[in-house]
């Protein structure tokens, strides 16, 4: 199985900072059709996970601009501008192109 | 409104049986691939199982082949995870997600609210 590696595990953040999450496959998530299938996920205390970001750097509807995504191949990074109270949670990225769809272990922020 | 609703979950013993379903509405169901995804009390995300838009084709995490089984009514937009010969480790948060279709693999783009199954004597 493709392992995702996520870094930090666990990332305190002062409130308008910027805060950034590595994300790291084991092989490349470069599909046939030419796209790279990389997704982050924001799941919020109590709530079910609600995707951010899919194909690497598109945002979905409804998601602020202070989140990006960026990366290549084997390497993503999930950025967040400035950090507001409602950003804490666990955020994860997830692959699909190798069987079976797997996530990274999940990144904790919390604000200091 | 895209929704998928969740139920079926409860408290069941070793070795027996359950029967998530998920009920769709907002979107055309039999467009789409659909999968089970799951999370242990305090641990990440873990992908169960998958179909695609007709039923033909299903796909599983080896920890549950042989036991848990999904399918879909897409007359009733519907999705179900039959579950058997459950363990104390499939004690999970199971959820419907909307996993790809029209041209977009691996969306995972739509979640339940999920529905609590627990395995315990």
């Amino acid at each position: 199985d493709i392992v995702m590696t996520q870094s930090p595990l666990s990332l305190p953040v002062t409130l308008g900072q910027p805060a950034s999450i590595s994300c790291r496959s084991s092989q490349s998530l470069v599909y046939s059709d030419g796209n790279t299938y990389l997704n982050w996920f924001q799941q919020r205390p109590g709530q079910s996970p609600r995707r951010l970001i899919y194909k690497v750097s598109d945002r979905d509807s409804g998601v602020p601009e202070r989140f990006s995504g960026s990366g290549s191949a084997t390497d993503f990074t999930l950025k967040i501008s400035r950090v507001e109270a409602e950003d804490v949670g666990v955020y994860y990225c997830m692959q699909g192109p190798h069987w079976p769809v797997t996530f990274g272990q999940g990144t904790k922020l919390e604000i200091k | 409104e895209l929704q998928l609703v969740e139920s079926g979950g409860g408290l069941v013993q070793p070795g027996g049986s359950l029967r998530l379903s998920c009920t769709v509405s907002g979107f055309t169901f039999n467009t789409y691939w659909m999968s089970w995804v799951r999370q242990a009390p305090g641990k990440g995300l873990e992908w169960v199982a998958k179909i695609n838009e007709d039923g033909s084709v299903k796909g599983y995490v080896d920890s549950v082949k042989g036991r848990f089984t999904i399918s879909r009514d897409n007359g009733d937009n519907s999705l179900y995870l039959q579950m058997n010969s459950l363990r104390a480790e499939d004690t999970a948060v199971y959820y419907c997600v909307r996993d790809g279709g029209n041209g977009h693999h691996w969306a995972f783009d739509i979640w339940g609210q999920g529905t609590m199954v627990t395995v315990s004597p």
